[in-house]
């Protein structure tokens, strides 16, 4: 079974400051990895994905992540928030049918 | 990317009464679509699986005959939820997967549903 663990409930950064959001991993065949983001009210947007190939992957609005295998995990990083970065932020591995299993989410409030 | 659209955005409904939420894709065949409930403050849990032309599968402790999902065509699922009641009060999102693109799902902006 695919479980999927982000370790901080809720991260407060200020502003342009660098932030590391935190994702583990359990699975027993090779997997897919995503982070998407969910602003109030709305559906998930991806950030970035992990299919194959470099460990680092570059996504939208400045994030990227680190695949590590050894450490099984796919923590989020992005060198200097934004308010508007402010969102709940969900880590999740997909099955081979597509099926995703989303973490618990991180609450990333950016003050000014 | 692709686009999915899901609708009604909000909906408020009495106790008792069924209400129908549309998840369609706009731009690309869904030949999967998943159905999923999200309480405040908490993750999405997967409700449902659905393919075309063929019955849903639900995960463990979904009552099937509670939330009835469609996916009579490539482009439309639907979700209705029959006899409402203030526990149904959620947000539900839709993802919808393409065959081509087997390694994402887009989602729907979701519905937020109150029951009262």
């Amino acid at each position: 079974a695919q479980s999927v663990t982000q370790l901080d409930s809720q991260v407060p950064v200020f502003e342009e400051a660098p932030v590391e959001l935190r994702c583990n991993y359990s699975s027993s065949v090779s997997v897919y990895l995503f982070w998407y983001v969910q602003y109030p009210n709305q559906g998930l947007q991806l950030l970035l994905k992990y299919l194959s190939g470099s460990t680092l992957v570059k996504g939208i609005n400045g994030f990227e992540a680190e695949f590590n295998k050894s450490q099984t995990s796919f923590h989020l990083r992005k060198p200097s928030v934004h308010i508007s970065d402010t969102a709940e932020y969900f880590c999740a591995v997909s099955d081979p049918r597509g099926k995703l299993i989303f973490g618990q989410g991180t609450e990333l409030s950016v003050k000014p | 990317g692709a686009v999915v659209s899901q609708h009604p955005s909000w909906v408020i409904c009495k106790s008792g009464t069924s209400v129908k939420i549309e998840c369609r894709s706009l731009d690309f065949q869904a030949t999967t679509m998943f159905w999923y409930r999200q309480f405040p403050k908490q993750s999405l849990m997967l409700m449902a699986t659905s393919n075309e032309g063929s019955k849903a599968t639900y995960e463990q402790g979904v009552e099937k005959d509670k939330f009835l999902i469609n996916h009579a065509s490539l482009t439309l699922s639907t979700l209705t939820v029959t006899s409402a009641h203030p526990e149904d009060s959620s947000f539900y999102i839709c993802s919808a997967r393409a065959a081509r693109m087997n390694t994402e799902a887009f989602f729907g902006q979701g519905t937020r549903l109150t029951v009262v």
